[in-house]
């Protein structure tokens, strides 16, 4: 079975401030990993993934997330963080086992930029 | 993009009654869908899974007999919380398994049920 943790309930941060959330997870199998955001009353949007290649993956509205392999983890970064980027932060896995396997949550973080 | 929708976006029923959430794959077929409950500040849980045609496979705890899952069609996946009480009431998010990138899942935007 698969776990995943993410420590930090909540993280406030001031704007233009860096920003890291953590998230580990437990597997016994290979995994995809995937941080997903959920916006105030909405679904959830994919962030980014980790399927292969290269461990550091970039999103488009500039956070990162590195897979490293040997501390089971999956955290993900930003350098400089807007008001807009105040959601809640889902890291999720998927197990490689054959057929699709279902994502398994972590408990979210939630992201508080202030002015 | 793949885009999921889900109908209505909120609704607020009586207790005893039933209602019908829709999920729909607007530009892609979806070989499964998958129906999850997200409390307030938690994160979501899986509630079932459907495939196109067959029966769903419900999560260990999730009464089959009171959420009612149909996957009519490689588009369209209901759920019905049949005799609602005021504890059903939650965030219900759909979610769809590309059958081309199947290794994308995408989500739908929500249903917020009230039940009064």
């Amino acid at each position: 079975a698969q776990s995943v943790t993410q420590l930090d309930s909540q993280v406030p941060v001031f704007e233009e401030a860096p920003v890291e959330l953590r998230c580990n997870y437990s597997s016994s199998v290979s995994v995809y990993l995937f941080w997903y955001v959920q916006y105030p009353n909405q679904g959830l949007q994919l962030l980014l993934k980790y399927l292969s290649g290269s461990t550091l993956v970039e999103s488009i509205n500039g956070f990162e997330a590195e897979f490293n392999k040997s501390q089971t983890s999956f955290h993900l970064r930003k350098p400089s963080v807007h008001i807009s980027d105040t959601a809640e932060y889902f890291c999720a896995v998927r197990p490689l086992n054959t057929g699709f396997q279902k994502l398994v949550f972590g408990t979210g973080t939630r992201l508080l930029v202030s002015p | 993009g793949a885009v999921v929708s889900q109908h209505p976006s909120w609704v607020i029923c009586k207790s005893g009654t039933s209602v019908k959430i829709e999920c729909r794959s607007l530009d892609f077929q979806a070989t499964t869908m998958f129906w999850y409950r997200q409390f307030p500040k938690q994160s979501l849980m899986l509630m079932a899974t459907s495939n196109e045609g067959s029966k769903a496979t419900y999560e260990q705890g999730v009464e089959k007999d009171k959420f009612l899952i149909n996957h009519a069609s490689l588009t369209l996946s209901t759920l019905t919380v049949t005799s609602a009480h005021p504890e059903d009431s939650s965030f219900y998010i759909c979610s769809a398994r590309d059958k081309v990138a199947r290794y994308e899942q995408y989500f739908g935007p929500g249903t917020r049920l009230t039940v009064t």
